[in-house]
């Protein structure tokens, strides 16, 4: 069965430093991998998506096949991108999006 | 326009009672997906909807829950004999394709006592 691995809960950084929120996958054919948000009392929403390949709030995510990542970076975290962060598969287009446990960045200042 | 809407915000009831969650998705959206999410954990897939029919119940835990989507749009997730285990955020999100973006309600928190 799938499965979307963070592993860590919390992650704290100060501002100006870089961020990489760690995601690991467990599934033996070519997934697509996303990456979703949730700002304070907001909803959570797609931040990117690896087909997509754009860089959105300056953030990027690799897909390592060999490693089976799709870790989330960002060169300089700013205060603003405190949140928390949910990784999720989908087995093929056809299949179900499943999610992880989730990461929550903050940003010290 | 409207974002996914999803009623009620809130519900508390009692042990053994039977509960329904409503979710109204964005117009035009042919997929539609319920999350379970109970604290400190991300969302836990349930069901997933393509058009009217149930496309994958593999996430529903047991035969107390049921969802439907009888004309495609609106769907109602149905919790039967509620326990206290159930308490949770019931996320709704639709999508335009399947395994496209999602686009979340804001919830609906059940609380069973």
């Amino acid at each position: 069965a799938q499965r979307v691995t963070q592993p860590e809960k919390l992650l704290s950084v100060f501002k100006g430093a870089p961020v990489e929120l760690k995601c690991n996958y467990s599934y033996s054919g070519s997934p697509e991998l996303f990456w979703y948000v949730q700002y304070s009392r907001q909803r959570l929403q797609l931040l990117l998506r690896h087909i997509s390949r754009e860089s959105i709030k300056g953030f990027t995510a690799d897909l390592n096949k060999g490693e089976t990542s799709f870790h989330l970076k960002k060169p300089f975290a700013q205060e603003e991108d405190s949140a928390m962060y949910y990784c999720a598969l989908s087995a093929n287009r056809d299949d179900k999006i499943i999610f992880g446990k989730g990461t929550r960045l903050h940003i010290l200042p | 326009g409207a974002g996914v809407s999803q009623t009620p915000s809130n519900k508390v009831t009692e042990k053994g009672k039977y509960v329904e969650l409503r979710c109204d998705p964005i117009s035009g959206h042919t997929a539609l997906y319920w999350y379970r999410q109970s604290l400190g954990q991300g969302p836990e897939f349930l069901i997933y909807f393509q058009g009217t029919g149930a496309a994958d119940d593999s996430g529903l835990p047991n035969d107390r829950f049921f969802a439907v989507r009888p004309e495609g749009s609106v769907s109602t997730l149905k919790i039967q004999r509620t326990e206290r285990g159930d308490s949770a955020v019931y996320l709704c999100a639709s999508s335009l394709v399947l395994a496209g973006e999602l686009f979340f309600g804001e919830g609906s928190r059940l609380t069973v006592l």
